[in-house]
């Protein structure tokens, strides 16, 4: 089936140890988010790819970067993970083609622990 | 500022009914999405508003009105399997999306 797959689903790290977490999608859907979520809060958005453009979002700490080498695969890279960054990161994906309803399909989510 | 009001936690009985409330003040207005949301999972699409009045899809509905920036997400003959939180998003003028921390539903039996 058609999904976004999101890998690993716990990721345990150290403190100031790099992870990078990954996603990738099969529904070839040109717009792809990543989102930090912590209990009971809303998600909140890092960054998001228009497909090549990449969105950075005004308060997104510089220890959270992305990659996206293609338009199946999306990157997370925590540069030095401080235990505040212990979250559920959520991937998404829409096709956005300017109706604005379109609705996003998220991953299972990575829920990071930093230890 | 831009805001999603939503109760933060709700419950109801097993075969009732139970209406989730959402108030928004968002900065323009491109549409309203409700997401469901369980424990330890990613959130998945329930149901998009635009236009004002009710929208029907099953044992779930959802309500709009733009005017109030007031919607409501309503589920019948609830079953257990709809313990879960449940998001509310709005998109708003930049077709940013706005959401909401959700409200938690617990189901009794």
């Amino acid at each position: 089936d058609a999904m976004v797959i999101q890998n690993p689903r716990y990721q345990v790290t150290q403190f100031g140890k790099p992870v990078t977490l990954s996603c990738s999608q099969t529904l070839n859907h040109n717009v792809m988010y990543w989102y930090q979520q912590k209990s009971s809060q809303a998600p909140k958005l890092l960054f998001h790819y228009y497909d090549k453009d990449f969105n950075n979002e005004a308060d997104t700490p510089d220890n959270f970067q992305s990659r996206r080498p293609n338009t199946s695969f999306c990157f997370l890279d925590i540069r030095s993970p401080g235990l505040g960054d212990a979250a559920m990161y959520l991937c998404a994906t829409s096709r956005d083609d300017g109706a604005g309803n379109e609705k996003l399909f998220f991953g299972s989510g990575t829920q990071l622990s930093v230890l | 500022g831009q805001n999603i009001d939503q109760p933060t936690e709700m419950t109801a009985t097993e075969g009732a009914i139970v209406q989730i409330n959402c108030t928004y003040q968002t900065s323009g207005f491109n549409g309203l999405f409700w997401y469901q949301q369980h424990a330890g999972e990613a959130p998945t699409f329930l149901s998009y508003n635009v236009l004002d009045g009710l929208e029907e899809k099953g044992r779930f509905s959802s309500f709009l009105s733009r005017s109030k920036g007031y919607s409501y997400l309503l589920l019948k003959e609830l079953q257990m399997k709809d313990s879960a939180s449940y998001l509310c998003a709005v998109r708003d003028s930049n077709y940013q999306l706005i959401w909401g921390a959700g409200t938690k539903l617990i189901i009794k039996p």
